[in-house]
């Protein structure tokens, strides 16, 4: 079974904060890994990508592979209020795009 | 340029009724992607194209549901004889990467289908 899981939530964090959100996934073999950002009502919108072990950063936005634990997390640091949405964590298995069941954040002002 | 676009943004059927859902991806993009998104869950896999080429199917939950892409851009969903659990979010993405691996995809605003 092809498997993306993530903590629904909410999450909630304060204006300026931290804000740590993680996806689990079960194929050992996948390569690529995916974050978007879904406003509600809206579609899914890329924030990152990410192929390599270690950290990528893009702004606000840093997004963490680990594929030994088969663990990816997104930090967005100095959370705006702006940033509450739900957050996807999508995976490449084989030949599938496998999406989690989003974490919903909640930034407050 | 433009993005991915899909109409009609809602749609309202009967329960039996047949509807047809349009994709327009991004020009030049060669993969397109379907997906059902039900309410508060992720968007599940429904199907995928490369170019005119339907190379996965393996996420249609029953033989009502059908896609194409005759000319390797717009593509159609239908769904053939409505049921209430349809009623979902159906999203297209494309990606311009061609070959068995989509690399990041962009998606269309979906389509709210409802079934009454």
């Amino acid at each position: 079974q092809k498997e993306v899981e993530q903590n629904s939530g909410p999450l909630s964090v304060p204006e300026g904060a931290i804000a740590s959100l993680n996806c689990t996934y079960s194929d050992r073999g996948s390569q690529s890994f995916f974050w978007y950002r879904q406003y509600s009502g809206k579609s899914p919108e890329l924030i990152m990508s990410i192929y390599s072990n270690g950290d990528k950063e893009d702004g606000r936005f840093t997004a963490q592979l680990n594929k030994a634990s088969q663990y990816v997390s997104l930090l967005i640091r100095d959370s705006q209020p702006s940033d509450s949405a739900t957050y996807l964590c999508a995976v490449i298995m084989g030949q599938n795009f496998v999406f989690g069941p989003g974490t919903r954040l909640s930034v407050l002002p | 340029g433009a993005g991915v676009s899909q109409s009609p943004r809602y749609k309202v059927a009967k329960r039996g009724q047949d509807v047809a859902l349009r994709c327009d991806p991004i020009s030049g993009h060669v993969s397109l992607f379907w997906y059902q998104q039900a309410l508060g869950q992720g968007p599940e896999f429904l199907t995928y194209f490369q170019n005119e080429a339907q190379l996965d199917k393996s996420g249609l939950p029953s033989d009502r549901f059908f896609a194409e892409r005759p000319e390797g851009s717009v593509s159609t969903l239908k769904i053939q004889r409505t049921q209430q659990e349809d009623s979902a979010v159906y999203l297209c993405a494309s990606s311009f990467f061609p070959g068995s691996f989509p690399y990041e995809q962009y998606f269309g605003p979906g389509t709210r289908l409802t079934v009454t």
